[in-house]
């Protein structure tokens, strides 16, 4: 069975201050590791597909890098509205089901 | 706009009031799914949909029925709500089998079960 799990729960950090988001993973052939961004009340938004390790992709101030068996997703001086929960999930071999962890809900203060 | 929509946002109901979350896209996607939401617990698969007239049993289908007559629908059924299936609930979408795409979600069903 396909598991995800996500470190730390919640992080608080200063504006500017950079970090990382941990996702282990556990998956009989990936396919496939996806993050997503959600808001309070809202639906999650996606932000990265990673499909093999050493991969890395980018997006504003996010970066997702991939290895054999967890992702990191780096936060590079944050915004207040960078401020969301960050899900991590993955898609294995034979199975269209994307397995969650519980996520990240990290916190910017001005 | 490619979307997925849900209705209604929000609902408060009673124990054993028959209910319906609709849920519809517009990206021709063949695989569609329910999921809910629980502190703590993540998002859970209810069920899933591959095709038109092809349901399945996702991780927690107990008290949910589902069905798939077209395409861009994918209505949730809760036939006699209980307190426990109080939730978030999502309906998500994607191309289907032997693509990697990832799934894209619905704005969310707030359900309250009194």
């Amino acid at each position: 069975e396909d598991q995800v799990t996500q470190s730390p729960e919640a992080l608080r950090l200063q504006e500017g201050e950079s970090s990382s988001l941990n996702c282990s993973y556990t998956v009989s052939g990936l396919r496939g590791l996806f993050w997503y961004r959600q808001d309070p009340g809202k639906g999650p938004e996606f932000l990265f597909t990673l499909y093999s390790a050493g991969e890395e992709k980018e997006k504003e101030r996010l970066k997702a890098t991939l290895t054999k068996k967890e992702s990191f997703l780096h936060i590079t001086a944050p915004k207040p509205e960078d401020s969301a929960t960050y899900l991590c999930a993955v898609k294995g071999f034979g199975n269209e089901k994307l397995t969650f962890g519980t996520g990240t809900r990290l916190t910017i203060i001005p | 706009e490619a979307q997925v929509t849900q209705n209604p946002r929000y609902l408060i109901t009673v124990t054993g009031k028959k209910l319906t979350v609709t849920c519809s896209q517009n990206m021709n996607h063949e695989y569609m799914s329910w999921y809910r939401q629980d502190p703590g617990l993540g998002l859970r698969q209810i069920y899933y949909s591959m095709n038109v007239e092809v349901t399945d049993k996702g991780d927690v289908p107990e008290g949910y029925k589902v069905s798939r007559k077209e395409k861009r629908n994918f209505p949730l059924i809760l036939e006699s709500p209980s307190p426990n299936q109080t939730s978030l609930y999502f309906c998500a979408s994607t191309r289907g089998r032997g693509y990697t795409d990832t799934q894209y979600f619905g704005p969310g069903t707030r359900l309250t079960v009194l």
